[in-house]
């Protein structure tokens, strides 16, 4: 099983802070990378898809850009608000003989104080 | 609204016991997945399916089993062999196998032991 480590673990800002998490994975067989949002009692929610080495994604306040060459996609969030707090996943996607899988990363928790 | 229904909510398992998760998705989705989730861990691939009366095993299958019998459902049975149930259990689908779109997730059931 490849890993998909991301971080930090957790983040605590303050409302109007700009922040930035890291995901790492496997270089080797990249297909695609996915992050997705999850708040608490609710389920996870895509932000991007992302295949090409390069790419950049924007959706309002959030952006995540993709190194598909050294393993690596940060994402970031302009001018944090309170109801961005939420877990934050990526996962890579591996082609398998019968289809394909994500491998997830643990999380990165972020909590915006206002 | 299409999306993903998962049932029950909250499941208690007694010593020795079955127990079938249920998963719904009415998104036409010829994929679907079954994730676990444990404190601290990424989700992980219990099972998943890419088309109607087929089915793979993921990272973690032992102790588990599931049907695809028809398109829109996906159940997961949690089978006394398993020794470990107690974590959060995710339901996902997508359309494509996941190369270009994301996957669309339920609202998960938490399963605990009596």
């Amino acid at each position: 099983i490849l890993n998909v480590e991301q971080s930090p673990q957790s983040l605590h800002v303050q409302e109007g802070d700009s922040t930035n998490f890291t995901c790492s994975f496997p270089s080797s067989n990249f297909y695609a990378l996915h992050w997705y949002r999850w708040e608490t009692a609710k389920s996870p929610e895509a932000l991007f898809v992302m295949t090409l080495n390069g790419d950049e994604k924007k959706k309002g306040r959030i952006s995540a850009t993709l190194n598909t060459k050294e393993g690596y996609s940060y994402l970031y969030i302009k001018g944090s608000q309170p109801e961005d707090s939420a877990t934050y996943l990526c996962a890579s996607l591996t082609l398998m003989e019968y289809g394909n899988k994500l491998v997830f990363g643990a999380g990165t928790i972020l909590r915006v104080k206002s | 609204d299409g999306g993903i229904t998962q049932s029950p909510k909250y499941l208690f398992r007694k010593e020795g016991q079955n127990v079938t998760l249920s998963c719904e998705q009415n998104l036409n989705h010829d994929a679907m997945y079954w994730y676990r989730q444990d404190p601290g861990q990424g989700l992980r691939l219990i099972y998943y399916s890419q088309i109607v009366n087929d089915f793979q095993k993921g990272d973690i299958a032992e102790g588990y089993s599931v049907s695809r019998e028809k398109k829109e459902s996906f159940p997961l049975t949690v089978t006394s062999a398993q020794k470990n149930p107690t974590a959060f259990y995710l339901c996902a689908s997508s359309g494509d196998r996941g190369k270009y779109q994301p996957q669309h997730f339920g609202d998960g059931t938490r399963l605990s032991i009596l």
